[in-house]
């Protein structure tokens, strides 16, 4: 499957622990994002990368969340000190930007249950 | 805030055309119109975007009013499987400084009725 795919695809934490999520984008995409989305809601937009540099944060990411993606390839999402409010899907779509407009790709997402 | 309204639900009969509205008044020249559906628990699914033109693929069929202030999908012979919330999006385009990530409404809840 060539797909954007996400470990794990569940999570299952205590409050105040740390937790950190995988995504690997479609090969050669160059965009990378990650999305919330919480129960009954559509998702919501976190941040993204271009290659290795990250270029726009949502105000929903505060402190505790960090990503990452080291030579423009995968990308990890932490969150640190988790809280139940954290509990929700995390999605991630990777696009590749070439003029005009990049469609993004959906991976599974991530379920994370902070109790 | 989404920028395009839609309505919560509707119904279809497999077998018949669904066709989900999408109000997005306020989109610009430089904006344009997707569309992308999810089934529970699974990551949203592309379906089809369009600017100007009405566009086709192997999915479905966009609509897009002369004016643009709305827009139309149609899925031609919708089956079970296309019980899913529909979302519409307006989003920038590359060359307009636009890379953000979309901006999801409430969607619609399309069912399918066998």
């Amino acid at each position: 499957d060539t797909g954007v795919s996400q470990n794990p695809r569940h999570k299952i934490t205590k409050r105040g622990q740390n937790v950190t999520f995988r995504c690997d984008p479609i090969s050669e995409h160059n965009r990378l994002y990650w999305y919330r989305q919480t129960l009954g809601q559509g998702p919501e937009f976190l941040t993204y990368f271009q290659n290795e540099a990250q270029l726009e944060k949502s105000r929903l990411l505060s402190d505790r969340f960090s990503a990452e993606r080291p030579k423009g390839s995968f990308s990890t999402l932490e969150i640190q000190r988790t809280e139940q409010g954290d509990s929700a899907m995390y999605l991630c779509a990777s696009s590749l930007e070439k003029g005009g407009t990049d469609t993004q790709y959906f991976g599974p997402g991530t379920r994370l249950t902070v109790l | 805030d989404a920028k395009t309204t839609q309505p919560p639900s509707m119904d279809c009969a497999e077998g018949r055309a669904a066709n989900l509205p999408c109000n997005h008044s306020t989109i610009s020249g430089n904006e344009y119109v997707y569309w992308y559906r999810q089934i529970h628990s699974q990551g949203p699914q592309y379906i089809i975007h369009g600017l100007k033109n009405n566009e086709t693929n192997e999915m479905a069929s966009l609509i897009i009013t002369e004016d643009r202030k709305s827009s139309t999908l149609i899925l031609p012979h919708a089956t079970l499987r296309d019980t899913a919330v529909y979302y519409c999006i307006v989003r920038v385009s590359n060359s307009g400084g636009g890379a953000d990530g979309l901006t999801f409404g409430k969607g619609t809840h399309l069912i399918i009725q066998p």
